[in-house]
């Protein structure tokens, strides 16, 4: 089962417009991750916020976490061509080894 | 390139049949998880291995097996092979035991048909 789902499940934009995406989770968490992953390949790591933090930045990136209503949103600003993918959120869950993923939102973002 | 590292890329056969999909970690990481993607279920943890021994199992089915060698690659083998076991497995490495503020590094996976 999906720990994380992301929404909207597909975006589409206009290159230098921002992209926002949400991912709501079910249980305690130590820290959520974003992923990105081009069509067909694997996925390559974006940012991590812990549970103790609320907001975190990364070039023009800008992620939010709120544990009180369980959900984070990735905001990519001024978005390229090349931000096209998918994106995911992964959850460390309390009690958990391993990273649940969500089921991602597909971004196109048109020249 | 993540540095990990996983063989075949691509592979096709057919059912009731047994595959083996390969990875190495990137060098130095103790962990191994592997995930299995597809279309209708998402992202799903199979099974992680660290430094040898089995650390956290998922949706792992019980006709797939994993081990992870003393020089920390791992295997997954996936046997009587059915249509519905078609898709992207990956590997993903990480330096520690435990994902907690881990980033796991992915590999480009491994594209299983089942025909």
């Amino acid at each position: 089962s999906q720990q994380g789902e992301e929404d909207p499940q597909a975006l589409s934009i206009q290159e230098g417009e921002n992209a926002t995406m949400n991912c709501s989770y079910k249980t305690s968490i130590n820290n959520l991750q974003w992923y990105r992953q081009n069509s067909g390949r694997g996925l390559v790591h974006l940012i991590l916020i812990r549970s103790n933090e609320r907001e975190k930045h990364s070039g023009r990136l800008r992620v939010t976490l709120d544990t009180s209503k369980k959900s984070s949103s990735l905001l990519i600003t001024a978005s390229r061509a090349a931000d096209t993918a998918s994106y995911f959120c992964a959850t460390d869950a309390t009690g958990r080894r391993a990273l649940t993923f969500g089921s991602g939102t597909r971004l196109q973002v048109q020249p | 390139d993540s540095g990990v590292t996983q063989t075949p890329k691509h592979l096709i056969t057919a059912t009731g049949q047994r595959v083996t999909l390969r990875c190495s970690p990137r060098s130095g990481d103790l962990s191994v998880y592997w995930y299995q993607q597809s279309l209708d279920q998402g992202l799903q943890f199979l099974i992680q291995y660290y430094n040898g021994e089995e650390r956290a199992k998922g949706n792992i089915l019980e006709r797939f097996s994993a081990q992870q060698f003393p020089d920390l690659h791992s295997e997954l083998n996936l046997s009587s092979l059915e249509l519905g076991d078609s898709a992207l497995y990956f590997c993903a490495s990480s330096p520690s035991g435990g994902s907690s503020g881990n980033t796991i590094y992915f590999g480009e996976g491994s594209w299983l048909t089942v025909v």
